[in-house]
């Protein structure tokens, strides 16, 4: 099924380890996004990719960082978890034009002890 | 400080009635707004949109109203069923914000009963 597919679904940390989330897409997108979405505070971007060979900053970058390998792939990486970083993240990607709407992944449960 | 609020982190409805599901924003220069349904263990699905050129979309139960002055929009549900029992998200772009970033609200749960 075309879409955005998130890996893994679920990872518990150990404080101080470090993973990486992967995001695949295979509709052509041009932009690609990582959100984390904690209660009450909705979903806040962490970094996006607005093309391919380009990343950037989101609103709360700090402990994170990206890769875009390419058209299809963005990942994103924790050089070492800390519990605040426990949160649901979500991949998702779009065209990158204003009027268009963003497809998301299912999500990657993590949490960090 | 968060651009894009929902301040009713809840809302319960019995089926058949309208839900209304309000947003207020405070960056002037959002101009596109977005309405996300969420339900448990499953990303984001978007529902429907409204431009700011606009004050009103409807797509089938479904309305979005847009009041720039006051900088609120409301989605409205007519009639809720059980299946529109899920999370909503409110969202904002601005036409010079690079890579069509979007700036989510804190979201609304809504409960149909049946």
């Amino acid at each position: 099924n075309a879409g955005v597919t998130q890996t893994p679904k679920f990872q518990v940390l150990k404080t101080g380890q470090s993973m990486t989330l992967q995001c695949a897409q295979d509709m052509n997108h041009n932009s690609m996004y990582w959100y984390r979405q904690d209660p009450g505070m909705g979903l806040r971007l962490i970094y996006y990719s607005a093309s391919e060979g380009t990343t950037d900053k989101g609103e709360v970058p700090n402990g994170y960082n990206v890769s875009r390998l390419n058209k299809r792939e963005f990942s994103l990486r924790l050089e070492s978890a800390a519990p605040s970083q426990t949160s649901v993240y979500f991949c998702a990607s779009g065209y990158g034009q204003h009027n268009y709407g963003y497809t998301f992944g299912s999500g990657t449960r993590l949490t960090v002890v | 400080d968060q651009q894009v609020k929902q301040n009713s982190p809840s809302l319960s409805v019995q089926e058949g009635r309208i839900s209304i599901l309000n947003c207020d924003y405070t960056n002037s220069m959002f101009d596109y707004f977005l309405w996300y349904k969420k339900y448990p263990a499953e990303g984001p699905t978007f529902l429907i949109s409204i431009s700011s050129i606009k004050d009103k979309n409807e797509d089938g139960r479904f309305t979005v109203f847009l009041n720039k002055s006051a900088k609120h929009l409301s989605l409205h549900i007519v009639p809720s069923q059980p299946g529109d029992s899920a999370v909503y998200f409110c969202a904002a772009s601005a036409i010079k914000a690079a890579g069509n970033k979007l700036t989510f609200g804190g979201g609304t749960r809504v409960l149909v009963k049946p």
